[in-house]
């Protein structure tokens, strides 16, 4: 049972450039999200959706798009990285509002 | 907005102490609270699950309390060791909104031999 998958676990972007962060899960969870995790901040929900083709924002959706085309998987697109997104990125997954499960993160830089 | 504070940020004892992490939150319209354990590097592990109908729960040496109508929630460790050190974070899932979770800053804990 792998739970949640995130990949890369480590990136290094330009300026500008555009990259999607894949997150997946095999335990057939509804609920799926994203946050970012930044020194002193705490995490901080991006997006999240509660099933397949439902998505909405979080607390600091700007400069990301998400999509929910099947219940397994939830990538993360960044449009035009900029230095203030380098941060962790983290996927989290459950039923419901039940336990929540994250991946390992991906840890992301941004020049 | 549902805010959520942690105290203490950081907590450094020696082996065998019994500690109380503390969690506060603003809105008591929870649906759940959450305690999760995060090792430098790696992912959050949800330790305790605590329903808003429930006031406790417990984890081998771990347990979790809930006040939702005073907004406070503290995770007690017993006989703390040193694999207990990482950082410790709440989470409160409110009902208007399931699925979104709204964390704490963290306690930073280590425990030395």
């Amino acid at each position: 049972n792998a739970g949640v998958t995130q990949t890369p676990k480590f990136q290094v972007l330009k300026t500008g450039q555009s990259m999607t962060l894949q997150c997946a899960q095999d335990m057939n969870h509804e609920y799926m999200s994203w946050y970012r995790q930044d020194p002193g901040m705490g995490l901080r929900l991006i997006h999240y959706s509660v099933g397949a083709g439902i998505t909405d924002q979080g607390e600091v959706p700007n400069g990301y798009n998400v999509s929910r085309s099947t219940t397994e998987d939830f990538p993360l697109r960044l449009l035009s990285a900029a230095p203030s997104q380098t941060s962790v990125y983290f996927c989290a997954s459950s039923y419901s509002a039940g336990v929540a499960f994250f991946g390992q993160g991906t840890r992301l830089t941004v020049v | 907005k549902q805010e959520v504070t942690q105290i203490p940020a950081a907590l450094s004892v020696p082996e065998g102490e019994n500690l109380v992490l503390n969690c506060s939150f603003t809105d008591s319209a929870i649906y759940n609270l959450q305690w999760f354990r995060q090792d430098p590097g790696k992912g959050l592990t949800s330790l305790l699950l605590i329903q808003s109908s429930q006031r406790e729960q417990t984890s081998g040496r771990l347990n979790a309390s809930l006040d939702k109508s005073s907004g406070r929630s503290t995770l007690y460790i017993a006989a703390s060791q040193p694999g207990d050190s990482a950082t410790y974070l709440c989470a409160v899932d409110r009902g208007s909104t399931l699925g979104r979770l709204y964390f704490g800053r963290g306690t930073q804990l280590t425990v030395w031999p």
